[in-house]
């Protein structure tokens, strides 16, 4: 059974500091790497994907991909209140399966 | 674009009646996917539609739930008959060609079934 592993929090970060959430993931064949964003009573939205091994920056966010280690980080700097949310991982193993397995989200609060 | 389109928004009836919860994926977009979203459990992927084909329904629960997606435009995912633990937030969300391809999500629908 494919699982995708988050620290449900919450996770408490000064504003202007890093926020550092983490995410493992239990398929070795998996492909593809997504970091939702949600608050709460809304839907998912997008944040970052990231496909290969290393780092990828967007702006304040920050995504990294450990492939051996099967580990996708998520940093985000100089944290705002705005920020304060939970944060998906999200996998896609590939092989034929095309649906995107969900951690169950990191609870962020970024304290004024 | 006005995004994926789920409706009704919130949805409260009592148990044993039938339910169905509507979606309109983004236009061009050819894979649908519902989930369904509980504290315990977080998202959980129900089914999934490649060009309006059901290819995935090994995560809907039981038969009480069934999806139809009669055009590009269109799918119902509908349980008969609704229970108390299908008190859940349910998401639509389509894709463009790949798979892999980041999902967009609907607003969802609060459905709760005393």
């Amino acid at each position: 059974q494919k699982e995708v592993e988050q620290n449900s929090g919450p996770l408490s970060v000064p504003e202007g500091a890093i926020a550092s959430l983490n995410c493992t993931y239990s398929d070795r064949g998996s492909q593809s790497f997504f970091w939702y964003r949600q608050y709460s009573g809304k839907s998912p939205e997008l944040i970052m994907f990231i496909y290969s091994n290393g780092d990828k920056e967007d702006g304040r966010f920050t995504a990294q991909l450990n492939k051996a280690s099967q580990y996708v980080s998520l940093l985000i700097r100089d944290s705002q209140p705005s920020d304060s949310a939970t944060y998906l991982c999200a996998v896609h193993s590939g092989g034929g399966a095309d649906g995107l397995t969900f951690g169950k989200g990191t609870h962020l609060i970024i304290q004024p | 674009d006005a995004g994926v389109i789920q409706s009704p928004r919130h949805e409260v009836t009592e148990m044993g009646q039938e339910v169905t919860l509507r979606c309109k994926p983004i236009s061009g977009h050819d894979y649908l996917f519902w989930y369904r979203q509980t504290m315990m459990r977080g998202l959980e992927l129900l089914i999934y539609f490649n060009n309006n084909v059901p290819i995935d329904d090994s995560g809907m629960p039981e038969d009480r739930f069934s999806a139809k997606m009669p055009n590009a435009s269109f799918s119902t995912l509908k349980i008969q008959p609704s229970e108390p633990r299908d008190s859940a937030v349910y998401f639509c969300a389509s894709s463009f060609r790949e798979a892999r391809s980041p999902l967009h999500f609907g607003n969802g629908t609060r459905l709760t079934v005393t």
